[in-house]
């Protein structure tokens, strides 16, 4: 149980155009969720975290109006890049947690994104 | 608020020999530890977790961890490395609540044979 998943698993844009990551609770419902950014051969930094039919909260430094979280379900958040450009290529991981125990993440497998 | 660091983010082990990660952390509530594995292009495998209860956790893949409050550290051991076993190591703390995990930067592990 507590499975996660992402999706797209890649994906390749072109500088100026936005893409949208989904992360999905697919077996508990997720009270929170949380995104994370990854630079290659680098440790996770927490970009937002979000709760279901709220705004997401962001961390110091993460740009909310380039970045779009939407918790519009228990078990389906998205992340939107909007205006992509190569500095926002990275590995964006995505994990959830259930009521009660939001020290307990469970992560989804990563979305590579690559602007060119 | 809270902080990870992970001595070497390197370490080089013979097959069969024992496996030692080092995590250190700062934490201003009593923490909640974590150590993950990440092989390559792939998303976090949480290897064990100390929540407050046994100071010594035991976790998947034959992997443990010692929680020592005076020393403020969670050490990953594992008797016998296995080449299975190479990958990147990630410790983390979270402070409980709806805060999201903090990262150590990362031991990569690497198996001779």
């Amino acid at each position: 149980g507590a499975v996660v998943s992402q999706h797209p698993s890649w994906v390749i844009c072109k500088s100026g155009t936005s893409v949208k990551i989904e992360c999905r609770s697919l077996d508990f419902q997720a009270t929170t969720m949380f995104w994370y950014r990854q630079f290659p051969k680098q440790s996770l930094m927490l970009m937002a975290t979000s709760n279901e039919g709220s705004k997401a909260t962001y961390e110091q430094g993460v740009e909310k109006d380039k970045f779009l979280i939407n918790h519009a379900s228990l078990t389906l958040s998205t992340l939107t890049v909007t205006s992509a450009h190569p500095e926002d290529s990275s590995f964006y991981i995505c994990s959830a947690s259930r009521s009660g125990k939001t020290y307990e993440q469970y992560f989804g497998p990563g979305t590579r994104l690559t602007v060119t | 608020a809270q902080s990870v660091t992970q001595l070497g983010s390197h370490v080089s082990v013979s097959e069969g020999a024992l496996v030692l990660l080092r995590c250190n952390y700062s934490s201003s509530v009593p923490p909640y530890l974590f150590w993950y594995v990440q092989y390559p292009n792939q998303g976090l495998q949480l290897l064990l977790k100390y929540t407050s209860a046994a100071t010594l956790v035991k976790g998947i893949n034959g992997f443990e961890a010692e929680f020592k409050k005076s020393e403020t550290s969670f050490h990953l051991t594992k008797p016998s490395a296995h080449m299975s076993d190479a990958a990147e190591y990630f410790c983390a703390v979270s402070g409980g609540g709806a805060d999201g995990l903090t990262f150590g930067k990362g031991t990569h592990l690497i198996i001779q044979p």
